[in-house]
């Protein structure tokens, strides 16, 4: 199973974009990246996922790159309500589509 | 819909007690599954499942059970509380396919004393 590697923590001006990375670099050709936040104690959330290619949606972007050993996920213009703790996590089918969580990145978001 | 439910929200055991964390889902997903959340730490999947009448282990399944009779509902069950077992519960769930993007209940905090 690939492992992910993240800095235990990040701050991020207000209205900037927030950079966070990931190193996951015994990743497999079958295996996706996935990226969630977990805010206050609540449920994490989906944010995005991909394979390969870099993929945005309406909350962020992922670069991954091309040897697929890291990847970027990029808030645009961070709020105040961005500040969470971020896992970036891969998906193997090899064991089920288990998902690893690791402990994250803490991004804080400073007004 | 209302996603993914928990009760209890919060519960305090005693040594060797029993005790059954209820997950509902309305959303008509196949897979759900149970994570535990240490203070300060990531989620460690418990068990998961499939689909209704299978189950599977996940990283740390000592101490747990489930059971999954229906498509709605993935209850687990602890038999014999221990204090190791304090932490904070999330159920989630996802259709089969397509993004595999879970969907997490609000959790249930267990204090184990």
């Amino acid at each position: 199973d690939a492992k992910t590697t993240q800095p235990p923590s990040m701050d991020c001006a207000e209205g900037r974009a927030a950079n966070l990375p990931c190193n996951h670099s015994t990743i497999s050709g079958n295996e996706y990246v996935y990226w969630y936040r977990q805010i206050h104690s609540q449920g994490p959330q989906y944010i995005i996922h991909g394979l390969k290619n870099n993929e945005t949606n309406e909350m962020a972007s992922l670069i991954i790159t091309e040897d697929r050993k890291s990847s970027t996920l990029i808030l645009p213009h961070a709020t105040l309500r961005d500040t969470a703790v971020y896992y970036c996590i891969v998906r193997s089918e090899n064991t089920g589509n288990q998902f690893y969580f690791g402990t994250g990145t803490s991004l804080t978001v400073i007004p | 819909n209302a996603g993914v439910t928990q009760t209890p929200k919060f519960r305090i055991l005693k040594i060797g007690q029993s005790m059954t964390l209820q997950c509902t889902q309305d959303m008509n997903h196949n897979y759900m599954y149970w994570y535990r959340q240490d203070p300060g730490m990531g989620l460690k999947l418990i068990y998961y499942s499939v689909g209704a009448g299978i189950t599977d282990k996940g990283e740390v399944p000592n101490g747990y059970n489930v059971s999954r009779s229906t498509t709605e509902d993935f209850p687990l069950r602890l038999e014999l509380a221990a204090p190791s077992q304090t932490s904070v519960y999330f159920c989630a769930s996802h259709l089969a396919g397509g993004a595999y993007e879970q969907y997490f209940g609000p959790g249930t905090r267990l204090t184990v004393t």
